[in-house]
């Protein structure tokens, strides 16, 4: 079974731009997770969704960030205007279906270079 | 709180010793979970434990979710060269009402090097 996909893997942009990270969880996961890794601050949750609804927002650092869940199989992360602060590994993970829902499956990253 | 604190903070071991490390709280956990992290991956999930006094093995790696429920061990037994990478603990957050719904407290993570 494909695990947690992720794209990009690496984004490079400058200051300003919008960025957007994708996820795909794994097929029957009804719980997605949106997670940002710095070595300051190391995994910090941003927010998480249920049956595609968000859940829990409240480490999403500031409005520049939102999250989407049109779907079971597709999330977005926009980060709109980017600034060079939120460069950092962004993880994607799923839990649920018939494994227990803390079992979270992390995808691959993408790791984001904001200059 | 509910803060996971993970320690060594890092080790540097030859090929073929054994490996303990160990993760507490002040907050009781229901679940324990252990992560390892290769450079350039994320997480992946090693065992689980979901019961106080439980000790659950997943091949060279053993983890036991400690008796007052405040700890967690992982040791690794004749670490080889691919064992090197972050390891995690992980437990979910209780909220104001005691329970938890998936969402995940992170420790620090111990670094570990293998020596050949």
């Amino acid at each position: 079974d494909a695990g947690v996909i992720q794209s990009p893997r690496h984004e490079v942009t400058e200051m300003g731009q919008e960025v957007t990270l994708r996820c795909k969880p794994i097929s029957g996961h009804d719980y997605l997770f949106w997670y940002r890794q710095t070595m300051m601050r190391g995994l910090e949750l941003l927010i998480y969704f249920n049956n595609n609804v968000p859940i829990d927002d409240s480490g999403m650092p500031e409005d520049r960030f939102s999250a989407k869940m049109p779907n079971a199989s597709f999330s977005t992360l926009k980060i709109q205007p980017s600034e060079p602060r939120d460069s950092a590994v962004y993880f994607c993970a799923s839990s649920g279906g018939l494994a227990h829902y803390n079992e979270q499956f992390f995808g691959p990253g993408t790791r984001l270079t904001v200059l | 709180g509910q803060q996971l604190n993970q320690s060594p903070q890092s080790m540097f071991i030859q090929e073929g010793e054994d490996v303990s490390m160990n993760c507490t709280s002040s907050s009781i956990f229901n679940t324990w979970l252990w992560y390892k992290q290769d450079p350039g991956e994320g997480p992946v999930l090693l065992i689980a434990l979901y019961k106080a006094g439980e000790l659950t093995s997943n091949g060279r790696l053993t983890a036991q979710f400690g008796i007052t429920r405040k700890d967690s061990f992982l040791n690794i037994s004749a670490s080889i060269p691919s064992d090197v990478g972050i390891y995690f603990c992980a437990g979910p957050r209780a909220n104001a009402g005691g329970t938890s719904y998936g969402k995940l407290t992170f420790g620090q993570g111990t670094i570990l090097t293998v020596h050949p």
